[in-house]
């Protein structure tokens, strides 16, 4: 079954505590990205990976970190820095560079501050 | 702010209607537009996609119309069913700066 797969579905941070979100891909994508999203808002954009051992920062990068080691996985760390963790994270790939094309999603990560 | 937003925040519609959630662009160099569908606690679903070449696209039960010179984006579903129900966004390519997403629409349906 091939798809996006995020991981854990709820997450708890404590204070201070850096935190990663697994973020799995068997679709054969070359892109990846990390959206935040809050009740009631549109997705914004954290990190963004077009190849592997390359990304760039997308419009809230700051107190987020990624790696893109593996084609098919895009961790995202949320380190102590980021004062206002609590969200739900989604991750997504297409299929080639450049944002004319689809994204797919997997299902999301809730995390929340203890 | 967003150049992509929604007229309502929620849409209320009776089963076996047809439902329309519209979305209003700002940026006229926008050349792909996108619908997806996020139910509870899930990941949004690709619904439909449209290019700026194009007017109108239909896929099973949803049409998705775009009108360039309003900057102005529909969604259609027909038949509405209970599984329906979900919250609808739209997202634009503003090229450099990628897919922007609007907040969206909560469609509820009623039987």
């Amino acid at each position: 079954d091939g798809g996006i797969t995020q991981s854990p579905k709820y997450l708890f941070r404590k204070e201070g505590q850096n935190v990663t979100l697994s973020c799995e891909q068997n679709l054969n994508h070359d892109a990846m990205y990390w959206y935040r999203q809050d009740p009631g808002q549109g997705l914004r954009l954290i990190y963004y990976s077009q190849i592997v051992n390359d990304f760039q920062k997308g419009d809230i990068a700051e107190g987020y970190s990624v790696s893109r080691e593996k084609k098919e996985s895009f961790p995202l760390t949320v380190t102590s820095a980021q004062k206002n963790p609590t969200a739900f994270y989604l991750c997504a790939s297409s299929s080639r560079t450049g944002w004319s094309e689809k994204l797919f999603f997997g299902s999301g990560t809730q995390l929340s501050v203890l | 702010g967003e150049s992509v937003g929604l007229h309502l925040p929620t849409l209320s519609v009776q089963e076996g209607d047809n439902s329309i959630i519209n979305c209003a662009y700002s940026n006229s160099a926008s050349d792909y537009f996108i619908w997806y569908k996020q139910e509870s606690g899930k990941g949004p679903q690709f619904i439909i996609d449209i290019r700026s070449n194009m007017d109108k696209r239909q896929g099973q039960r949803v049409t998705v119309l775009l009108n360039k010179t309003v900057k102005h984006l529909s969604l259609q579903i027909a038949a509405t069913q209970p599984g329906d129900s979900a919250v609808y966004f739209c997202a634009e390519n503003m090229g450099a700066d990628g897919l922007t997403f609007g907040k969206g629409t909560h469609l509820i349906i009623q039987p």
